[in-house]
């Protein structure tokens, strides 16, 4: 079955200092990869998606991500973050078959320092 | 870009009350709108994939009863909460995709059933 792994439940980082989030995936197919932010009581905003091609990808808001396949990989990036930046981030997969569903990660809530 | 609308986005109803939240794609059509339902410091839980013209598809789980699902035009799907409990209070988002892989997400429904 399809799923997301995104270890790090939460993350501190000091402003200005850069900033990783992994995302593994498991999926039998080449998938389709997103990222998304959410802000509390908000819905998902798009930071950036990868369907073929360049295997790095730049992003809204300065993010990147680059995918992996030997390591199932999809992690998102920002080289200098930003006290906005604070929010809840998801990895999902898009499945290429019927409806074209995704399959979320868990999370990973993004704490910002001083 | 494309813009999806829910509304109401915060709506407080009684026990064994029904509720309806409306899903709208504002500048596209959307063939396939989805259901997601998402618990408090949780990930987004897909509920129902619905179609125009056709009946949603169900995750497993999740009552066909409970949470009526109508696509009644490209730019419109309904989700009704039938009877709410207590345990159906959560934060419902939406989603649509057009004829690409991307879905687009709207900006939730707090419900509260007291």
């Amino acid at each position: 079955a399809q799923s997301v792994t995104q270890p790090d439940i939460h993350i501190t980082v000091s402003e200005g200092a850069s900033l990783e989030l992994r995302c593994n995936y498991s999926y039998g197919a080449t998938p389709y990869l997103f990222w998304y932010v959410q802000s509390p009581g908000q819905g998902l905003q798009l930071l950036l998606k990868y369907f073929s091609g360049d295997t790095l990808v730049q992003g809204i808001k300065g993010f990147e991500a680059e995918f992996k396949r030997s390591q199932s990989s999809f992690n998102l990036r920002k080289p200098s973050v930003h006290w906005s930046d604070a929010a809840e981030y998801f990895c999902a997969v898009g499945l290429n078959t019927g409806f074209q569903k995704l399959v979320f990660g868990t999370g990973t809530r993004l704490l910002v320092s001083p | 870009g494309a813009v999806v609308s829910q509304h109401p986005s915060r709506v407080i109803c009684k026990s064994g009350t029904s509720v309806k939240i409306e899903c709208r794609s504002l500048d596209f059509q959307a063939t396939t709108m989805f259901w997601y339902r998402q618990f408090p410091k949780q990930s987004l839980m897909l509920m129902a994939t619905s179609n125009e013209g056709s009946k949603a598809t169900y995750e497993q789980g999740v009552e066909k009863d409970k949470f009526l699902i109508n696509h009644a035009s490209l730019t419109l799907s309904t989700l009704t909460v039938t009877s709410a409990h207590p345990e159906d209070s959560s934060f419902y988002i939406c989603s649509a995709r057009d004829d690409g892989h991307e879905q687009y997400f709207g900006p939730g429904t707090r419900l509260t059933v007291t």
